[in-house]
């Protein structure tokens, strides 16, 4: 049974790129949460995907945008890179009731802009 | 909103020794609770978590955590610890009915022989 699976695993972009991060939901799970995790500190919420919308949504900017497809998968996108984005970005999948039901997480890819 | 506090930033701690690790948390509602190990570049994963009943939880690898609902706390422990339990450790809540997690800052251990 696959587990949560993200990629690329590392990426280096240059300030002001555009990056996309892409995850791959655990079998049988159908919604997907992204966090940003920076350096030394705890994971952050960005945005949770289900049904192909967007759920809830964390205090980032509408720099960071996401999508959902019919097969459960998601992106990231990360528009005008900036310096502060360098972090690991993790991507967790659980059942559409969430809260106890628990989230399974994936590896994360750790982006770093130069 | 919820907020999650985890008092130590470092615990150093000699190899089968006890350790306790703290968590306060913060919350005008139901909420449950979790803690995450993370290893060296890796995600996540679930130690334990508490939803509802005995405010003692069991978790893998021989780790437990307690539930205080009077002192708002979610301490994880473990008896004997070993080199391999070096590792940052992140306490988190969720309301019952809801969808994001709330991390605290994480506790690095870091297991001596």
């Amino acid at each position: 049974d696959a587990g949560v699976t993200q990629s690329p695993t590392h990426l280096i972009k240059t300030r002001g790129q555009q990056v996309t991060l892409r995850c791959s939901p655990k079998s049988g799970h159908d919604t997907v949460s992204w966090y940003q995790q920076a350096l030394g500190q705890g994971p952050q919420f960005i945005f949770q995907y289900y049904e192909e919308e967007e759920r809830q949504r964390g205090n980032f900017p509408d720099r960071f945008s996401g999508h959902q497809f019919p097969n459960y998968s998601s992106e990231l996108n990360v528009n005008a890179l900036l310096l502060g984005d360098s972090a690991l970005y993790l991507c967790a999948s659980s059942l559409p009731q969430g809260g106890g039901n628990g989230y399974t997480f994936g590896s994360g890819t750790r982006l770093t802009v130069v | 909103a919820q907020s999650v506090t985890q008092l130590d930033s470092q615990v150093p701690v000699f190899e089968e020794a006890p350790v306790e690790l703290r968590c306060n948390y913060s919350s005008s509602v139901s909420v449950y609770l979790f803690w995450y190990v993370q290893y060296p570049n890796q995600g996540l994963q679930l130690l334990l978590k508490y939803l509802s009943g005995s405010t003692l939880v069991k978790g893998i690898n021989g780790f437990e955590a307690e539930f205080n609902k009077s002192q708002t706390s979610f301490h994880l422990r473990k008896p004997s610890v070993h080199i391999s339990d070096t590792a940052e450790y992140f306490c988190a809540v969720i309301k019952a009915a809801g969808n994001k997690l709330t991390f605290g800052g994480g506790t690095r251990v870091l297991v001596k022989p």
